[in-house]
């Protein structure tokens, strides 16, 4: 059972433009989302981070929206460089059951920016 | 460098061997955990320790599978009698507290043959 879904594998978006990446999760219990970055031969790295109190929250060129009523949250990058491709996953957690930093990831989706 | 160090960075075993796997948290962190990657999927939640207390265990870890955090600093996973279906990047990761995020290393990748 995936309670965390990426459904696109892959985006390849041009320099400049806006990359938007999405993640829907199933499990109502989760409160505390994050994305991460991975490039190859290396672990995941931090990138933003929402909580369930809020809709928005932006960090430099990235943004991460999450709308509750339809359990989807959306990370915007704008505008894309070459540097931001790599694979992205998002991850859920559950603060409320004292649990937050045991994540559950979703399967990634590999972001191509080009020239 | 004071992040997530984890050796071997690639193992490479026949099948029924046992490999271990050694990771060093940043320094200051009490929550450990481990996750296992394969291919296409996300990283998946093994097990975590608070100090030395493994407080959690998923299900996917079989009876073949051991971690322990002896001290409460570096943590080692085992995996007797390999199998090729344990061919995946093990990824450790620590934080101070439950409600920081997590800062991964770079992971063992191991291949069973």
């Amino acid at each position: 059972d995936q309670q965390v879904k990426q459904n696109s594998p892959s985006l390849s978006v041009q320099e400049g433009r806006i990359s938007i990446l999405n993640c829907d999760y199933t499990n109502s219990m989760f409160d505390y989302f994050l994305w991460y970055k991975k490039y190859p031969a290396e672990g995941p790295t931090f990138l933003i981070s929402i909580s369930s109190i809020k809709d928005k929250n932006e960090d430099g060129r990235f943004t991460v929206f999450l709308n509750k009523s339809a359990k989807h949250l959306s990370l915007h990058i704008v505008p894309s460089q070459p540097g931001d491709s790599a694979v992205y996953f998002c991850a859920a957690s559950a603060i409320r059951t004292g649990t937050a930093s045991k994540l559950t990831f979703g399967t990634g989706t590999r972001l191509q920016v080009t020239l | 460098d004071t992040g997530v160090s984890q050796n071997p960075r690639h193992k490479i075993t026949k099948r029924g061997q046992n490999v271990t796997f050694r990771c060093d948290p940043i320094s200051e962190h009490n929550r450990l955990y481990w996750y296992r990657q394969t291919l296409g999927q996300g990283p998946e939640f093994l097990t975590y320790f608070q100090n030395e207390a493994q407080l959690e265990k998923s299900r996917l870890l079989s009876d073949r599978f051991s971690a322990e955090r002896p001290k409460g600093s570096f943590s080692t996973l085992e995996i007797q009698r390999t199998e090729q279906g344990d061919s995946a990047m093990y990824l450790c990761a620590s934080t101070l507290d439950s409600y920081e995020k997590l800062f991964f290393g770079s992971g063992t990748q191991l291949s069973v043959l």
